[in-house]
């Protein structure tokens, strides 16, 4: 079946550094990704979305690369602070609408002071 | 609210009995969506809601889950005869259309005992 998945469970960094986290899609249907942040017994908080005709967004601290050819997308967390320290989900959609959304394990990004 | 509303933020049932976990979506988003997320795990689209219709419900496990919306606002997902493996956090979210992000809401913590 589809999948969605990111390269590594955990990642630590030092506070001020750049944190990129990686995902992987199989859909080559999916035109919609989108990043989510989710802290300990809180629903999903939006970060950042991209769709297929752009290859990146960039918001408030935050870039998504979405690369098509390989199926890869990332998610670039520029001056990494304590308070990002969550569990960091990217998902693609699947079929035409954006809302059936294929959710990766997570990353848990922890950010050492 | 702001946000997303979700009650009761917990229920505890036991095996076999009938539950209702409503959702209050974000005030003029059209679109609701009812995911599930289990320990560890990214969150499993279960049904989206494009007004008062369900517009994918591909995503219901079984014949026991029901969701409705009959006003095009608030939405009520039903399990009947519950099964310790329907233990989860039911989580909503909304858009507004189906082309923007979905924003979540706190989720309920079902737990069947």
């Amino acid at each position: 079946g589809e999948s969605v998945g990111l390269h590594l469970p955990t990642l630590s960094v030092q506070e001020g550094d750049n944190s990129i986290i990686n995902c992987a899609y199989s859909n080559s249907a999916s035109d919609y990704f989108i990043w989510y942040k989710q802290e300990s017994g809180k629903g999903p908080q939006f970060i950042i979305d991209i769709r297929s005709n752009m290859d990146k967004r960039q918001g408030q601290r935050v870039t998504v690369l979405l690369n098509k050819t390989v199926k890869h997308l990332s998610l670039q967390i520029a001056a990494t602070q304590p308070g990002d320290s969550a569990v960091y989900f990217c998902a693609a959609n699947y079929g035409g609408s954006q809302g059936n959304l294929i959710f990766g394990k997570g990353t848990k990004l922890s950010v050492k002071p | 609210g702001a946000g997303v509303s979700q009650t009761p933020s917990n229920k505890v049932t036991e095996k076999g009995k009938y539950v209702e976990l409503r959702c209050d979506p974000i005030s003029g988003h059209t679109a609701l969506y009812w995911y599930r997320q289990s320990l560890g795990q990214g969150p499993e689209f279960l049904i989206y809601f494009q007004g008062t219709g369900a517009a994918d419900d591909s995503g219901l496990p079984n014949d026991r889950f029901f969701a409705v919306r009959p006003e095009g606002s608030v939405s009520t997902l039903k399990i009947q005869r519950t099964e310790r493996g329907d233990s989860a956090v039911y989580l909503c979210a909304s858009s507004f259309g189906d082309r923007g992000p979905a924003f979540f809401g706190q989720g309920t913590r079902l737990t069947v005992v």
